[in-house]
C-alpha cells in the first residue's frame, strides 16, 4: 500500500464549514494526488503536486485548494463546503520516473 | 483534455466463463493505461498495465490489449472467479501522471 495514508478516514460536516483533508505518505514519493470518487464518475483528479510548493488544478478543482510544504504531506482543503462534495476522497502517490499510482485508504465525506 | 469511455458499466458472467471490459481515449499523445480493481469499500488497486509500445500484456488469468490505431484497450479476464466480483476501472495518461479514469465496471461472477 506504499505507506499510504489519510485523515480522518470519516468526516460529517455543514455546509459552509471548512474542512481538510491529509495525505501522508512514506515513501518520499515525489507526485501526489488528490481523487474524488462519485457513482458514474469513477474517479476524477481534483489537484495534484509534483513536488514540495509545487501543485497544479485537476479536472475538478472549483471550491477546493492544496497545499504541500513536505515531501510527504498533501493536504486538502475545502474552503465552504457544500452538498456537491459529499464524496469519498482519494490521495495517490508516485515516484519520479515510475507510473504506478499507489492510492491511499479514502476518506468518506458527508456534506449536510 | 483526454477522455476515456468504459463499457459495459455492469457485467456478470458464471464463474469459469472470460469477461472482457473494453475501454477507449481520446487523446492519441496517452502511452500509459493502468487497470485497477476496487472492492467495496477498499482503495483501488492495480492489475496490470500497458505502455504504447506493447499490444498486449498478460499476467496469469489477466491479459490486456491495446490498439493505439483505434484508441481502445481492453481487459480479459479468464477462468473467473468469485473473488474476481468487483469494480473495475481503465485509464490513460501520458507518462503516468494526471490518470483519467473511466466510469468504472461492475463485475459480478455468479457462482
Amino acid at each position: 500500500d506504499a505507506g499510504i495514508t489519510q485523515s480522518p478516514r470519516h468526516k460529517v460536516t455543514e455546509t459552509g464549514t471548512p474542512v481538510t483533508l491529509r495525505c501522508h505518505q512514506t515513501e518520499n514519493h515525489r507526485y501526489m494526488y488528490w481523487y474524488r470518487q462519485d457513482p458514474g464518475h469513477g474517479l476524477r483528479l481534483i489537484h495534484y503536486s509534483y513536488g514540495v510548493k509545487d501543485t497544479d488544478k485537476g479536472e475538478v478543482s472549483d471550491g477546493y485548494s492544496v497545499s504541500r510544504s513536505k515531501t510527504e504531506d498533501f493536504l486538502l482543503t475545502l474552503e465552504s463546503a457544500t452538498s456537491s462534495q459529499t464524496s469519498v476522497y482519494f490521495c495517490a502517490t508516485h515516484r519520479d520516473g515510475l507510473e504506478t499510482q499507489y492510492f491511499g485508504p479514502g476518506t468518506r465525506l458527508l456534506v449536510l | 483534455g483526454e477522455n476515456v469511455e468504459q463499457h459495459p458499466s455492469t457485467l456478470s458472467v458464471q464463474e469459469g466463463d472470460s469477461a472482457v471490459i473494453k475501454c477507449t481515449y481520446s487523446d492519441s499523445a496517452s502511452n500509459y493505461f493502468p487497470w485497477y480493481k476496487q472492492e467495496l469499500g477498499k482503495r483501488p488497486q492495480l492489475i496490470i498495465d500497458i505502455r504504447s509500445n506493447v499490444g498486449e500484456k498478460k499476467d496469469q488469468r489477466i491479459a490486456v490489449t491495446l490498439n493505439k490505431t483505434a484508441k481502445h484497450f481492453s481487459l480479459h479476464i479468464t477462468e473467473t472467479q468469485p473473488e474476481d466480483s468487483a469494480v473495475y476501472f481503465c485509464a490513460a495518461s501520458w507518462g503516468g501522471n494526471k490518470l483519467v479514469f473511466g466510469a468504472g465496471t461492475i463485475l459480478r461472477v455468479k457462482s
